[in-house]
């Protein structure tokens, strides 16, 4: 069965430093592996998506992530964080074919400082 | 383009009344998912749907509850009678099949007093 740990819960991080989040998951295949934002009031927005290909993907809003297959790990990164990437931070894995939907981790929460 | 539209944004009602939220998929989208989002569970994933059939609805918390989708462009989610640990934002998102990205609309908020 497919699952995702994201394993902070509620990352600080002052405004103009670098960002990474951690991702886990787990999957007996290739998976397709995802990024999502969510702002307070709001739904979930794409951030990112590995489909195949080169393992570094870039996103919106200067994000990118990293697939790393021998470690299972998908981190989303952002060299230097902005007031506005406030928000709360999913990630999400499904499987190459069939129908099943997204599974997604329990979300990071990421506050910025002045 | 129009994206997924949940209606209504924000619900208010005593328990034991009926409560039905809305969602319109986006366009040519043929697979529909219903979630609900708390603070102490996190996102759950209740019921999804492809070509308008059922496919899993084992998030399903209980009897209570129960979704629909008579058309590709319209589901509902109905909670009968509804209770106040159901206080919770419900999500609509869809996609155009199961392993593509899902398209969120802004959820629903609901409060059960």
């Amino acid at each position: 069965a497919q699952s995702v740990t994201q394993p902070d819960i509620h990352i600080t991080v002052s405004e103009g430093a670098s960002l990474e989040l951690r991702c886990n998951y787990s999957y007996g295949a290739t998976p397709y592996l995802f990024w999502y934002v969510q702002s307070p009031g709001q739904g979930l927005q794409l951030l990112l998506k590995y489909f195949s290909g080169d393992t570094l993907v870039q996103g919106i809003k200067g994000f990118e992530a990293e697939f790393k297959r021998s470690q299972s790990s998908f981190n989303l990164r952002k060299p230097s964080v902005h007031w506005s990437d406030a928000a709360e931070y999913f990630c999400a894995v499904g499987a190459h074919s069939g129908n099943t939907p997204l599974v997604f981790g329990k979300g990071t929460r990421l506050s910025v400082i002045a | 383009d129009a994206g997924v539209i949940q209606s209504p944004r924000h619900e208010v009602t005593e328990m034991g009344q009926e409560v039905t939220l809305r969602c319109k998929p986006i366009s040519g989208h043929n697979s529909l998912f219903w979630y609900r989002q708390t603070m102490m569970r996190g996102l759950e994933l209740l019921i999804y749907f492809n070509n308008n059939v059922p496919i899993d609805d084992s998030g399903m918390p209980e009897d209570r509850f129960s979704a629909k989708m008579p058309n590709a462009s319209f589901s509902t989610l109905k909670i009968q009678p509804s209770e106040p640990r159901d206080s919770a934002v419900y999500f609509c998102a869809s996609n155009s099949q199961g392993n593509q990205p899902q398209h969120f609309g802004d959820g629903t908020r609901l409060s059960i007093l």
